[in-house]
């Protein structure tokens, strides 16, 4: 059975840094594309960026690029969002899934950034 | 970025009643090679979304045949023939043809 769970969510200040892991199994992790998405309190859906099944190529939002990095570990089957900078408008739950389908998704990490 | 306008925002439906959801697109979504990446969601109150259709019209895996996709260009539509308890919640479009990926803003389906 194919599982994505995500943690490191909580609540940060303004200006801080935070990294979220995503934990997958029941797939051959390393053969996969990976993505983060998160979705806002008022359930607005962004996609945040994608990274390439060996890590060796990344791609993001453009308005998000600046300030997240998105990294895996294939021998531990795990996906990462490093956040940086962080603001308000960042508070969302995020996601980990898989491409190209979407077709799982973990239950997801709140983030709540309030000072 | 593409935007998907997806109406309407709220559906009311009864058990076993037809019902369908239009997204449609600020640019076409057919790409060069003649595919479009248009995908549907369900997002079932406190869970994360799932995956109903790809590219258009194809059923994801252990969806129920009464889930239909169609469309092509800007506009496309989700049907569900006979709706039942379980398929409340929100439903989403997404395009994957143009960067970045988008998402419509959702259609709520609930029990009248």
């Amino acid at each position: 059975e194919v599982q994505l769970v995500e943690s490191g969510g909580g609540l940060v200040k303004p200006g801080a840094s935070l990294k979220l892991s995503c934990v997958a199994s029941g797939f051959t992790f390393s053969d996969y594309w990976m993505s983060w998405v998160r979705q806002t309190p008022g359930k607005t859906m962004e996609w945040i960026g994608d990274i390439k099944y060996d890590g060796s190529y990344t791609n993001y939002a453009p308005s998000l690029k600046n300030r997240f990095t998105i990294s895996r570990d294939n021998a531990k089957s795990t996906l990462y969002l490093q956040m940086s900078n962080v603001r308000s408008e960042d508070t969302a739950t995020y996601y980990c899934t898989r491409v190209w389908y979407f077709d799982f998704w973990g239950p997801g990490t709140m983030v709540t950034v309030s000072s | 970025d593409v935007v998907l306008t997806q109406t309407p925002s709220t559906l009311s439906a009864t058990i076993g009643q037809s019902v369908s959801i239009s997204c449609r697109s600020s640019q076409s979504l057919l790409d060069s090679a003649g595919n479009t990446y248009l995908y549907w969601y369900l997002q079932r109150p406190g869970q994360s979304p799932q995956l109903l259709i790809y590219l258009v019209s194809n059923l994801g895996s252990g969806v129920p045949n009464r889930f239909s996709g169609s469309g092509s260009g800007t506009d496309f539509t989700l049907k569900i023939s006979g709706v039942e308890a379980e398929d409340l919640g929100v439903y989403y479009c997404m395009q994957a043809t143009h960067a970045p990926r988008t998402f419509g803003g959702g259609t709520k389906l609930e029990l009248k």
